[in-house]
């Protein structure tokens, strides 16, 4: 299974465009790579899932460089709002097993 | 409206008590999972299940027991509550987990917040 690594936290203000990225150095050939938002005393919700290069939605972009042993979640000008908890997971191929990592807390200034 | 629910958002019990929490979900989907979170331990979970009368031990399934008899509905049981479980718990389904090319988001609850005394 892959471990995943994350910065405990980040800040940012208002209207930049911020990136959170996770390690994930022992993924397998056939794993996906999936990140959640998390607000407080909620219930994590998905954001993105990726397997290589970039793929964007209406959220944020992500992007899987070439060996596939990180990640990177972009969000472009974030808002008050996006202050959260944000998990890297990395769907296993092989197994059903889950394993988040500690989640990078993002604060938004304004 | 797909969801997940979890019943009762709020719960404090004694040590030993036996306590149920229970899950459903409307959205036919086959991986069911429990989780607890904890103060800078993220998500860590307790049990999964692939599909009825299919399930498997998570992270940190000691203390816990888990049923699939139907496919919505995936409870999790606490024989004998003890303190260390003290925690908020998530319920979460998904179509399925693995390498198919689907989509793996997973729903989640919105938690249940058990206090063992």
């Amino acid at each position: 299974l892959a471990k995943t690594t994350q910065p405990i936290s980040m800040d940012s203000y208002e209207g930049q465009e911020v990136n959170i990225t996770c390690s994930h150095n022992n993924i397998a050939t056939n794993d996906y790579i999936t990140w959640y938002q998390q607000f407080p005393s909620q219930g994590p919700r998905f954001i993105i899932q990726g397997y290589k290069t970039k793929v964007t939605n209406e959220v944020a972009s992500l992007f899987i460089p070439a060996d596939r042993k990180s990640s990177t979640l972009s969000l472009p000008r974030v808002s008050l709002s996006d202050t959260a908890v944000y998990y890297c997971l990395v769907i296993p191929y092989n197994t059903d097993k889950l394993i988040f990592g500690t989640g990078t807390r993002l604060q938004v200034f304004p | 409206e797909a969801q997940v629910t979890q019943n009762p958002r709020y719960l404090i019990t004694v040590t030993g008590k036996k306590l149920t929490v229970t899950c459903s979900q409307n959205m036919n989907h086959e991986y069911m999972s429990w989780y607890r979170q904890d103060p800078g331990l993220g998500l860590r979970q307790i049990y999964y299940s692939m599909n009825v009368e299919v399930t498997d031990k998570g992270d940190v399934p000691e203390g816990y027991k888990v049923s699939r008899k139907e496919k919505r509905n995936f409870p999790l049981i606490l024989e004998s509550p003890s303190p260390n479980q003290t925690s908020l718990y998530f319920c979460a389904s998904s179509l399925k987990v693995g390498w198919e090319g689907l989509t793996y988001e997973q729903y989640f609850g919105p938690g249940t917040r058990l206090t063992v005394t």
